[in-house]
């Protein structure tokens, strides 16, 4: 079965140290995966895509199919980059399988 | 609206009584899911609607999770009998494209909470 595993619920860190979200999953086959953002008092949203291969507000993902990863990382967080961090891949078709989130907190 | 609305936001049952919680989605839109997420959990998903089609309720905990999407706009997710473990957020989210494939746009959720 897909699943999802983000060993860590809190992340703190300080302004401007580099941030590494991590991301585990359990599929067969090619996975797509996403992570979204969810900021304090807003609603979930996309931040990213593997296959867009896309640095959104500084983060990027690689997929490592060998250790079945998908890290979250940006090089210098910023105060904004606090919020609550899920990583998803497909489920089937029609749904998405959520990781149970990590919460950034990054301290000025 | 431009997003996906979601209402009542907060809701406070007595054990025993049914609910019902209601989402509009992004107008347009061909995929609708709900979605539940308990405190400190993921979302995890219930349903999924493509049009007016129900093609996916593998998710809902028991008979007593109904969802409904008769025009393909708007959804009525409906709970008989609520239990306090029903209490969660439960999130709606709706897509341009079929399935999970495209970007997923949420609403912010409506509060359930079962005494």
């Amino acid at each position: 079965a897909q699943r999802v595993t983000q060993p860590e619920k809190l992340l703190s860190v300080f302004k401007g140290a580099p941030v590494e979200l991590k991301c585990n999953y359990s599929y067969s086959g090619s996975p797509e995966l996403f992570w979204y953002v969810q900021y304090s008092r807003q609603r979930l949203q996309l931040l990213l895509r593997h296959i867009s291969r896309e640095s959104i507000k500084g983060f990027t993902a690689d997929l490592n199919k060998g250790e079945t990863s998908f890290h979250l990382k940006k090089p210098f967080a910023q105060e904004e980059d606090s919020a609550m961090y899920y990583c998803a891949l497909p489920g089937g078709f029609q749904k998405l399988v959520f990781g149970t989130g990590t919460r950034l907190l990054v301290s000025p | 609206g431009a997003g996906v609305s979601q209402s009542p936001r907060y809701k406070v049952a007595k054990r025993g009584q049914d609910v019902a919680l209601r989402c509009d989605p992004i107008s347009g839109h061909v995929s609708l899911f709900w979605y539940q997420q308990a405190l400190g959990q993921g979302p995890e998903f219930l349903t999924y609607f493509q049009n007016e089609a129900q093609l996916d309720k593998s998710g809902l905990p028991s008979d007593r999770f109904f969802a409904e999407r008769p025009e393909g706009s708007v959804s009525t997710l409906k709970i008989q009998r609520t239990q306090q473990e029903d209490s969660a957020v439960y999130l709606c989210a709706s897509s341009s494209e079929r399935g999970h494939t495209g970007e997923l746009f949420f609403g912010e959720g409506s509060r359930l909470t079962v005494l």
